[in-house]
């Protein structure tokens, strides 16, 4: 079964370091996803990227956050001067252009510790 | 994205059938229902969606009214290994789409021995 890939599964960085997700979603999947979760609450929508650029982005989203899809491939998200609030888990999601409906593809995850 | 409600925990035993009921009113016409599992430490997993009526795949069921004002995730015989926690999420997703998918807190499921 095709599934979506995160790198590194754990990053641990310093506050005000700089630090970059990876993510290889499902190769013939078109739209791509970043989602967070800090440790105990709920699962909340980063940014959405379609056709090589960004689609919609929440409020969580600001001038700190940058994803890029730098090839056929890979979709990253970087974080230019991380935050100790920046702890949490990250997920990486894609899904194809289908016929309707919220299925998505999630990875497995990188967990960001800030110390 | 339709608003949904569904309850904070459940708990249940191994070989019971689990039904998680989920209300959304305000379901518009063009909106699926689509249930997602997500185990600790692990991104959420999608496990079945529906339009109206009955789908059934190898998971679970999922039974949808006909005035699509709920919907219920219907898991046989569970196990240990289906404690996890239980999102129902309401919306059209048309075309693809790009909107970023709602989280509620969705419903954790305990399964005992």
């Amino acid at each position: 079964e095709p599934e979506v890939t995160q790198t590194p599964s754990h990053q641990v960085t310093q506050m005000g370091q700089e630090v970059i997700l990876r993510c290889v979603p499902i190769s013939n999947h078109l739209y791509f996803y970043w989602y967070r979760q800090i440790l105990g609450q709920k699962v909340e929508f980063l940014v959405s990227f379609y056709n090589n650029e960004i689609s919609e982005k929440s409020e969580i989203f600001d001038d700190q956050f940058s994803v890029e899809r730098p090839d056929g491939s890979n979709f990253t998200l970087k974080i230019r001067s991380t935050k100790l609030e920046d702890s949490a888990m990250y997920f990486c999601a894609s899904r194809d252009r289908g016929t309707g409906g919220l299925s998505a593809f999630f990875g497995q995850g990188t967990r960001l510790t800030v110390v | 994205l339709a608003k949904t409600t569904q309850p904070i925990s459940m708990d249940s035993y191994e070989g019971q059938e689990v039904n998680i009921t989920c209300s959304h009113n305000n379901i518009a016409t063009n909106d699926y229902i689509t249930w997602y599992q997500q185990f600790p430490s692990q991104g959420p997993r999608f496990i079945i969606q529906g339009y109206k009526t009955k789908v059934t795949n190898e998971v679970a069921s999922l039974f949808i009214p006909a005035d699509r004002k709920s919907s219920t995730l219907s898991l046989p015989r569970v196990s240990l290994s289906d404690t996890a926690v239980y999102y129902c999420l309401v919306g059209e997703g048309s075309g693809g789409g790009a909107d970023g998918l709602t989280f509620g807190k969705g419903t954790h499921l305990i399964i005992q021995p």
